[in-house]
């Protein structure tokens, strides 16, 4: 079974800056088949991208992946106040779909 | 629109079947695509459980199988969770999620969630 490990736990960061949030592999994850998903308190993920890069329907394009192997990363090119939220990783091509453990972004 | 919600009892007693339905409206489950369950729990973050697609073709957690059943009425649009002898592990919130094109573990519409409760 792979793990994945999301860092950092939390990233406090202010309206328009940068978040890079990484994903790591216990090992590598064949066919990119990584995802990342976000949620906000009280609702269910979300989406956001699948295949390492590929932004899901409707999701803006500040919303980036990339990576590839066992290295992931997550960017909001320029954070606004509603990308407050937790964030997850999951790898998807082999059961048991294992998520991270989560990435919790706080906008100043 | 795709929406799914999940229905069920609350609590569940020790020992005892957790039972769940999906209902799923804006779409028709013999189209294709798989059906799954994810939960979540503080302990144990997010956990892909196990998915179906409309032919009746499952696939599950290792971890979990020995305990599940699932099931897919087409002419009512729902899908079905069946957890046996569950324990306080079990404790979670279930969601009911649709499979991204043939995917059967990545989600792109969700359920909002119901919250089941193992306790005596």
């Amino acid at each position: 079974e792979i793990v994945l490990t999301q860092s950092p736990g939390t990233l406090s960061l202010s309206p328009g800056e940068r978040a890079t949030l990484s994903c790591r592999a216990s090992r590598s994850i064949t066919y990119n088949y990584l995802a990342w998903y976000q949620q906000k308190p009280g609702q269910a993920p979300r989406l956001l991208i699948y295949g390492s890069s590929t932004r899901a329907t409707g999701i803006p394009d500040r919303f980036s992946g990339s990576g590839s192997g066992t290295d992931f990363a997550l960017t909001i090119s320029r954070l606004e106040p509603e990308d407050c939220a937790l964030y997850y990783c999951q790898t998807y091509g082999f059961p048991p779909g294992t998520f991270g453990q989560g990435t919790k972004v706080e906008i100043k | 629109q795709v929406q799914l919600q999940e229905s069920g009892p609350g609590l569940v007693k020790p020992s005892e079947t957790l039972s769940l339905t999906c209902n799923v409206s804006g779409y028709s489950l013999t189209s294709g695509y798989y059906w799954g369950w994810i939960r979540q729990s503080p302990g144990k973050g997010l956990e892909w459980i196990a998915s179906i697609n409309h032919g009746g073709y499952t696939d599950y957690n290792m971890s979990l199988k020995s305990r599940l059943t699932l099931s897919v009425d087409t002419s009512k649009s729902q899908f079905s969770l069946k957890l046996s002898s569950v324990t306080a592990a079990d404790t979670a919130i279930y969601y009911c999620a649709r499979g991204l094109g043939t995917n059967v573990r990545l989600f792109d519409f969700w359920g909002q969630g119901t919250l089941v409760t193992v306790s005596s």
